[in-house]
């Protein structure tokens, strides 16, 4: 049972490239969610889905766009990437009540 | 508002007591959360709580929650170096659709030999 899993784990991007941050869980969860965590800031929802083929956006969903064709997987796409977009994310599942997270991607964008 | 509030850094020695506290929004959440995140890795549930309990024990760790003041605290006992780590306070409102976790800022929690 891996539970989520996110690929990759550190990727450097240049300003105005694009890259799909992968994320998927096998507990059969309904509830996927997307992170951004900022030092200082906790974590700050960017996007989130409650089934297959429903995603609805969070707090910081600008530069961001996600897709949920499956249960297990939920990927996040940036299209151009800039420098406000360096950060650690993280995506996380639930049945509902509370979550359990990947081991995040760390992103820089030069 | 949605503002789940900690204090952001706490210190202390290797043995003592740590109390990490939190005020949440919604006096209606069902569960209250605590998470743990070391240094490079993700979150870990560590402990719950839900809101009919004043008080929950696990091992080293007291979770308090006083539902009128809407005030959470997190004890551990005897705390270890590898106790350091950062740790957040969450909850879901019941307002809130989809199951969204509400988290505070974070307390980091520096643990001294």
């Amino acid at each position: 049972n891996a539970g989520v899993t996110q690929t990759p784990k550190f990727r450097i991007l240049k300003i105005g490239q694009s890259m799909t941050l992968q994320c998927t869980q096998d507990m059969n969860h309904n509830y996927m969610y997307w992170y951004r965590q900022d030092p200082g800031m906790g974590l700050k929802l960017i996007y989130y889905s409650v089934g297959a083929g429903i995603t609805d956006k969070g707090e910081v969903p600008n530069g961001y766009n996600v897709s949920r064709s499956t249960t297990e997987d939920f990927p996040l796409r940036l299209e151009l990437a800039a420098p406000s977009q360096t950060s650690v994310y993280f995506c996380a599942s639930s049945n509902g009540g509370g979550y359990t997270f990947g081991s995040g991607t760390r992103l820089t964008v030069v | 508002g949605e503002d789940v509030e900690q204090s952001l850094f706490l210190s202390v020695r290797e043995g003592d007591s740590s109390v990490i506290n939190c005020t949440y929004t919604d006096s209606s959440s069902t569960y209250l959360y605590w998470y743990k995140q070391e240094p490079g890795a993700g979150l870990q549930l560590l402990t719950y709580i839900f809101s009919n309990m004043d008080m929950k024990q696990d091992q080293r760790l007291t979770v308090l929650l006083n539902k009128k003041d809407k005030h959470l605290s997190l004890r551990i006992a005897d705390t270890q170096t590898g106790d350091s780590a950062i740790y957040f306070c969450a909850e879901i409102p019941v307002y809130n659709q989809g199951g969204k976790l509400i988290f505070g800022q974070g307390t980091e929690l520096s643990v001294k030999p």
